[in-house]
């Protein structure tokens, strides 16, 4: 399978622990995203690196949240101290950096519970 | 705040009818993108339409675009139990010429396909 693929697919926690969230990019694509998205709505964004490079953030990402991706290969987000309202799921998706285009495609998904 | 405004939230009809939603959104884009998703899971692309083109067809898919009105809408022709899911515009949003990667999603229309 030579698509996105994130890890794991369903995390429970409860409120205050640290999650870890893994996501594998599509090999050859140096672009690299986060999104979340709540029941009901559709993906905000979160933050997106250039090969190793985090280039931008939303303010939704508070201090709370962490996103690496060393080596420009697959990538990290780290939520500290956890909160009920950070039960969502967690979207990756990659792309090739394109001056006219930007399709990107999508990871299944790491679903988040916070109890 | 989400950039693009998606009608209908929901949209319920039978095999073989034609489904049409529409996206509206605020600002100037690079580009515009369909995505669907099926339940609990990660987004597929469907089509991109870039900001200098009105129309463009993909199977049983034809996106339209119009700048002046800043919306556009998706058509699926024929449609088919299977195209049940919640489909989502995306936009590129302008950054003096360039694309900067991020897309900002609507809320989703909720298509129903009923045998």
């Amino acid at each position: 399978d030579t698509g996105v693929s994130q890890d794991p697919r369903h995390k429970i926690t409860k409120r205050g622990q640290n999650v870890t969230f893994r996501c594998d990019p599509i090999s050859e694509h140096n672009r690299l995203y986060w999104y979340r998205q709540t029941l009901g709505q559709g993906p905000e964004f979160l933050t997106y690196f250039q090969n190793e490079a985090q280039l931008e953030k939303s303010r939704l990402l508070s201090d709370r949240f962490s996103a690496e991706r060393p080596k420009g290969s697959f990538s990290t987000l780290e939520i500290q101290r956890t909160e009920q309202g950070d039960s969502a799921m967690y979207l990756c998706a990659s792309s090739l950096r394109s001056f006219f285009a930007n399709e990107q495609f999508f990871g299944p998904g790491t679903r988040l519970t916070v109890l | 705040s989400q950039q693009g405004e998606e009608d209908p939230q929901a949209l319920s009809i039978q095999e073989g009818e034609n489904a049409t939603m529409n996206c509206s959104y605020k600002t100037s884009i690079n580009n515009l993108q369909w995505y669907r998703q099926n339940s609990g899971r990660g987004l597929v692309h469907l089509i991109l339409i870039r900001s200098n083109e009105r129309e463009k067809h993909s199977g049983r898919l034809r996106v339209t675009l119009d700048t002046s009105k800043k919306s556009s809408s998706l058509l699926i022709t024929a449609s088919r139990a299977a195209d049940t899911a919640s489909y989502f515009c995306a936009t590129d949003i302008n950054a003096g010429g360039t694309s900067y990667g991020k897309l900002t999603f609507g809320q989703g229309t909720i298509l129903t396909v009923h045998p």
